[in-house]
């Protein structure tokens, strides 16, 4: 079975400049999730859909970050303009449903803001 | 927010030790919980799910104490392999997504 795929792997940008991450998740996982891991720390969720409708976008910067499911399949998480703060990994997770079940992770995106 | 706590660690333990991590959640109704385990540079992966009964799964022993909101994580027999980061995960009622705790670094020495 493919795993959650992420692209790209490593991404090196200057501050106020844009980025886009895109995840394929695991076929017929309804939930998908973004989180962002700065070194050190556990994973925080970004945003959460449920097929192509948000479900937790709480802790989403929605000043400079912004994330689309399309047709409740593929989805992207954008940040623009990006921050030095913003350099972390992005990781994609998804699962067949959002409570009580496991998450599949992708290797994630790892993003440097210079 | 909801919040999952953890002790950062390192834990520096010889191989062969046991050794026990805990975990704390503040949200009462929660009722999902997980140990996920993260190499170096790698993405987190599911290392078992924690019941109410508790559960066993060879070396890995894992409990829930709801009255007290902790979760316990206990490995015996420690091997080198066993190094990393083992992150709490708990889920809440509802459609809750997963939240993580910042993850324990364990270190098993030759």
């Amino acid at each position: 079975e493919a795993g959650v795929a992420q692209s790209p792997r490593y991404k090196i940008i200057e501050k106020r400049q844009s980025v886009a991450f895109w995840c394929n998740p695991i076929s017929g996982h309804a939930t998908l999730y973004w989180y962002q891991q700065i070194l050190g720390q556990g994973p925080k969720l970004l945003i959460q859909f449920q097929n192509n409708g948000v479900v937790d976008d709480s802790q989403l910067p929605k000043d400079r970050f912004s994330a689309e499911r399309l047709k409740g399949v593929d989805s992207t998480l954008k940040i623009q303009p990006a921050k030095l703060e913003d350099s972390a990994v992005y990781l994609c997770a998804s699962s067949l449903v959002s409570r009580n079940t496991e998450a599949f992770f992708g290797q994630g995106t790892r993003l440097t803001v210079v | 927010r909801k919040e999952v706590e953890q002790d950062p660690g390192p834990f520096n333990v010889p191989e062969g030790a046991t050794v026990a991590f805990n975990c704390t959640y503040s949200n009462s109704a929660s009722q999902s919980f997980f140990w996920y385990r993260q190499d170096c540079r790698k993405e987190p992966k599911l290392l078992m799910s924690v019941y109410s009964s508790g559960n066993e799964d060879g070396r890995f022993t894992a409990q829930l104490n709801r009255a007290s909101q902790y979760i316990s994580l206990l490995i015996r027999d420690s091997k080198l392999s066993d190094s990393a980061t083992y992150l709490c995960v708990v889920s809440g009622g509802g459609a809750d997504g997963l939240t993580f705790g910042k993850g324990t670094h364990l270190i098993i020495q030759p």
